[in-house]
């Protein structure tokens, strides 16, 4: 069964970058055609898509953050990242890291790490 | 519109059955997809496709879709049920995804 694992700082400074990595294991993040995915959520709010890359490279990103966000993997590592550039006290919530999967023309989000918190602040 | 929308809280008696909503243009083409969140917790998946749990779910779970009305109904609820409930779906573009605003569940 796949396990998904988010690290990092709980701490950045505003106008700095948010750097986050999600470790795969259980499974290679390059198998099948999953697309590996970012949602956030800010303390007593809903869930916010940040954007998700594919093992290839391939990326889509929330338009409301696209300009500052970028998501990288490192298949050797079976991990990928999420850098999120000039942070401001809006973007502190936490983090998951989520792996999409397409099953027949369906898509979901079937397996989630547990979350990290992230608050920004000087 | 690129939205979906839910009531922000229901509530239900243990045993009774309760149907959280999620209404967004973008569910005539796309099936919702359910995910229930405790306190603390990550989200869970409960409910993807036309109707279908994955393995571990309860079949007190189950998903319905008319028009741009996507429910989900917890028939015969229980205490532990009380959670947040999230609809998702793909946007228009198929590749990036929304997240509706979700709906607090409180079983008396």
């Amino acid at each position: 069964q796949v396990q998904l694992q988010e690290s990092g700082p709980g701490l950045v400074k505003p106008s700095q970058t948010l750097s986050l990595t999600c470790t795969v294991s259980g499974d290679s993040i390059s198998r099948g055609n999953f697309y590996w995915n970012w949602v956030r959520q800010p303390a007593g709010k809903g869930l916010q898509w940040i954007g998700r890359i594919h093992h290839t490279g391939s990326t889509n990103y929330n338009s409301s953050l696209e300009s500052r966000v970028s998501i990288s993997v490192d298949t050797s590592n079976n991990q990928f990242s999420l850098d999120l550039t000039s942070a401001t006290a809006a973007d502190t919530a936490v983090y998951y890291c989520a792996r999409e999967e397409a099953n027949w023309g369906l898509y979901y989000f079937d397996s989630w790490g547990q979350g990290s918190l992230v608050i920004v602040s000087s | 519109s690129s939205e979906l929308t839910q009531d922000p809280a229901v509530s239900v008696a243990l045993g009774q059955t309760v149907r959280i909503t999620c209404r967004g243009d973008i569910l005539r083409s796309y099936y919702a997809t359910w995910y229930q969140q405790m306190p603390g917790q990550a989200p869970i998946l409960v409910v993807y496709g036309k109707d279908t749990r994955p393995p571990g779910i309860p079949d007190r779970f189950s998903g319905s879709s008319s028009g741009d009305t996507a429910s989900l109904t917890i028939t015969g609820a229980q205490a532990e049920d009380e959670a947040d409930y999230y609809c998702s779906s793909r946007d228009n573009s198929g590749s990036h995804w929304l997240f509706g605003g979700g709906t607090k569940v409180t079983v008396l």
